[in-house]
């Protein structure tokens, strides 16, 4: 089993839409959890970066962290065509390395 | 440079060769780390610089591979008796630093295709 799971959707949403995207994990030392969004054929690029439990807000994007649970997850509200994309959590307990979930893909429709 | 920069952008090679992957990190960050990304999947952890050391080579899957950064700055990677296995993307993200955060910036990655 991996230390981070992710459903692979693919997700598909109509314009507008609010989309809830969620990971589940194992490793209870991990302490910073990270949303990115990856275009085809492009690399990673950070949205959101939380700290241990709780939320966080940046415009249309919501993270949520629940330790308890092992379980984090990434709201898009206004959902636009431009956030078509793949999104992957990841996540690390200290210095060094982060541990990605496999993706899920997002369609929004026009 | 504004970013990561990752050189070539896509490598084909035959089984058995010995490929070079090139990174170029943001200027002024100390970290840099390579992961592999194959299709359908996250990246998968590589190995990571604080500086000019290998702070943790953990991910590399063999004594095959093998990266540098003798300067603190670029970094190669280095694949040696490529096998078709080894085709994947090959990301490079640096970090001001490697306390805490996970701010990763990544490059738009090597696309390495041994046949």
């Amino acid at each position: 089993q991996k230390e981070v799971e992710q459903d692979p959707g693919p997700l598909s949403v109509p314009e507008g839409a609010i989309v809830s995207l969620n990971c589940t994990y194992s490793n209870s030392a991990f302490q910073y959890f990270m949303w990115y969004r990856q275009y085809s054929r492009k690399g990673p690029e950070l949205l959101m970066y939380t700290y241990s439990s709780g939320n966080k807000e940046d415009g249309r994007f919501t993270a949520q962290v629940d330790k308890s649970s092992k379980y984090i997850s990434l709201f898009i509200r206004d959902s636009q065509p431009s956030d078509s994309a793949t999104y992957l959590c990841a996540m690390s307990h200290n210095a060094g390395k982060s541990t990605f979930g496999d993706g899920t893909t997002l369609t929004v429709k026009p | 440079g504004a970013g990561v920069s990752q050189t070539p952008s896509n490598k084909v090679t035959e089984k058995g060769k010995y490929v070079e992957l090139r990174c170029d990190p943001i200027s002024g960050h100390t970290a840099l780390y390579w992961y592999r990304q194959s299709l359908g999947q996250g990246p998968e952890f590589l190995i990571y610089f604080q500086g000019t050391g290998a702070a943790d080579d953990s991910g590399l899957p063999n004594d095959r591979f093998f990266a540098v950064r003798p300067e603190g700055s670029v970094s190669t990677l280095k694949i040696q008796r490529t096998e078709r296995g080894d085709s994947a993307v090959y990301l490079c993200a640096s970090s001001l630093n490697a306390q805490g955060s996970g701010e990763l910036f990544f490059g738009e990655g090597s696309r390495l295709t041994v046949l």
